[in-house]
């Protein structure tokens, strides 16, 4: 399968957490990377790996997996973190790369 | 620290070949994947296929009819070349950097330094 899956959106308050969450075939072979992308900018790496953050990336960014579902935790939201958040990976045959489709973070 | 730019024609018409190229500064090109990705208006990212230094290629397989990924590894370049194209080929084009890890039990996949993006726009 080479599908990936995000909820749409998602809001959370100022100073608290959020976790977003991926899921697909895959991520039960692989790792999901996940980036952040503001209006009219290039998506930002801010997690790959079991849990690595790219130089310059908060450590209020981590993620976890579990089966074929993987989440990004964002803990003490800033008004900053509000944007789109993508996960990747390889598609379960190893060939292609695939996105899922994007959450929507509001901060509220 | 690394750096990818990328030009090329942004305005075609339907039918006409768009043409890409991303150039690599100030780091390896012979050790990575390097990948294509598009994101039409107000949409999700969609990757297009990656490439590394010997030519070695991966398409979507949506795209592999109409696309075409080359190096020049003297320049440390690589581009993308998208055959007949239509309004649904209209988005932001970016170039990445393949990271990635294919041990076993550590698989990962990400692009890790992007392009500035280039945006095309198919119209008649």
């Amino acid at each position: 399968s080479s599908e990936l899956t995000q909820d749409p959106a998602v809001s959370v308050a100022l100073g608290q957490t959020v976790r977003i969450t991926c899921q697909g075939d895959s991520l039960r072979t692989y790792y999901a990377s996940w980036y952040q992308q503001k209006p009219g900018q290039a998506p930002v790496l801010v997690i790959y790996g079991k849990n690595n953050r790219p130089s310059g990336i908060a450590d209020r960014f981590s993620a976890s997996s579990s089966g074929n579902t993987a989440s990004l935790t964002i803990t003490g939201t800033q008004a900053g973190d509000e944007a789109d958040y993508y996960c990747t990976s390889r598609d379960t045959s190893g060939n292609q790369g695939v996105f899922g489709p994007g959450t929507k973070v509001t901060v509220l | 620290q690394v750096q990818l730019q990328q030009w090329g024609a942004g305005l075609l018409k339907p039918s006409e070949t768009l043409s890409l190229t991303c150039a690599i500064y100030g780091g390896s090109f012979n050790e990575y994947y390097w990948s294509w990705i598009r994101q039409p208006p107000g949409k999700g990212l969609e990757w297009i296929g990656e490439i590394n230094h010997r030519g070695r290629t991966k398409y979507n397989p949506s795209l592999r009819s109409r696309v075409t990924l080359a190096v020049a590894t003297s320049k440390n370049q690589f581009s993308l070349k998208l055959t007949s194209v239509t309004a649904a080929d209209t988005a932001v084009y970016y170039c990445a950097r393949v990271r990635q890890e294919v041990a076993l039990f550590s698989k990962y996949y990400a692009m890790d330094v992007w392009g500035q993006g280039t945006p095309v726009t198919v119209s008649s």
